[in-house]
């Protein structure tokens, strides 16, 4: 059974970093895209970040490009949000997701408040 | 970025009858490929979002037949043939045919 879950979120200051974490397992890490999305309290989703089975092709939205990087290690099966110069409106639940054509798999997701 | 726009916002309905949301998109979704890249999630409350689409019309496993999409090019539906109490939520289409994927705003379903 695929299992994707988060850690690292909680409370930090704007201006700050944080770095997310989401372990893979019940299927074969280095094979998939990994993914990761957000979700504003009460509002809808963006697609933040993906990267590539072997990490070497990364895409962002424009929002958090150039602050935020993804990151693979696929010995942990492990997938990484290294988030820098956090805004108040980063502040959102971030989901790892794998989706592919066939099958979509979503983390239950990890709270960042970015709050003075 | 390609816009993608939901319609009704908020959908009432009262058990048992069908429900409809459609999706149009600001740009073609039909990748190099040939394929058409839109799919539908359904996010309950306090849950995690669900695929119940891809690629249009193809049904992710698990989700009952009730659930139908339809489209092609820019405009897209989703359909229920007759809503239960477990369809409470927002729906979201969403396309995956250009960097980077966008969401439409969700539709709240509501039971009447």
């Amino acid at each position: 059974e695929v299992h994707l879950v988060e850690s690292g979120g909680g409370l930090v200051q704007p201006g700050g970093s944080l770095r997310l974490s989401c372990a893979a397992s019940g299927f074969t890490f280095s094979n998939y895209w990994m993914h990761w999305v957000r979700q504003a309290p009460g509002k809808g989703l963006l697609w933040v970040s993906r990267t590539n089975p072997d990490g070497t092709s990364t895409n962002y939205a424009d929002s958090v490009k150039g602050r935020f990087t993804v990151s693979r290690d696929n010995a942990k099966n492990t997938v990484y949000l290294q988030m820098n110069s956090l805004r108040a409106e980063d502040t959102a639940v971030y989901y790892c997701v794998r989706d592919s054509s066939t099958v979509s798999y979503w983390g239950q997701g990890t709270l960042v408040t970015a709050s003075s | 970025d390609v816009v993608m726009t939901q319609f009704p916002l908020s959908l009432p309905v009262t058990l048992g009858q069908p429900a409809s949301i459609s999706c149009r998109s600001s740009q073609s979704l039909v990748y190099s490929d040939g394929n058409t890249y839109l799919n539908w999630f359904q996010q309950r409350p306090g849950q995690s979002p669900r695929r119940l689409i891809y690629k249009v019309s193809n049904r992710d496993s698990g989700v009952p037949d009730r659930f139908s999409g339809s489209g092609s090019g820019t405009d897209f539906t989703l359909k229920i043939s007759r809503v239960e109490a477990e369809d409470v939520g927002v729906y979201y289409c969403v396309q995956g045919t250009h960097w980077p994927y966008t969401f439409g705003q969700g539709t709240k379903l509501e039971i009447k």
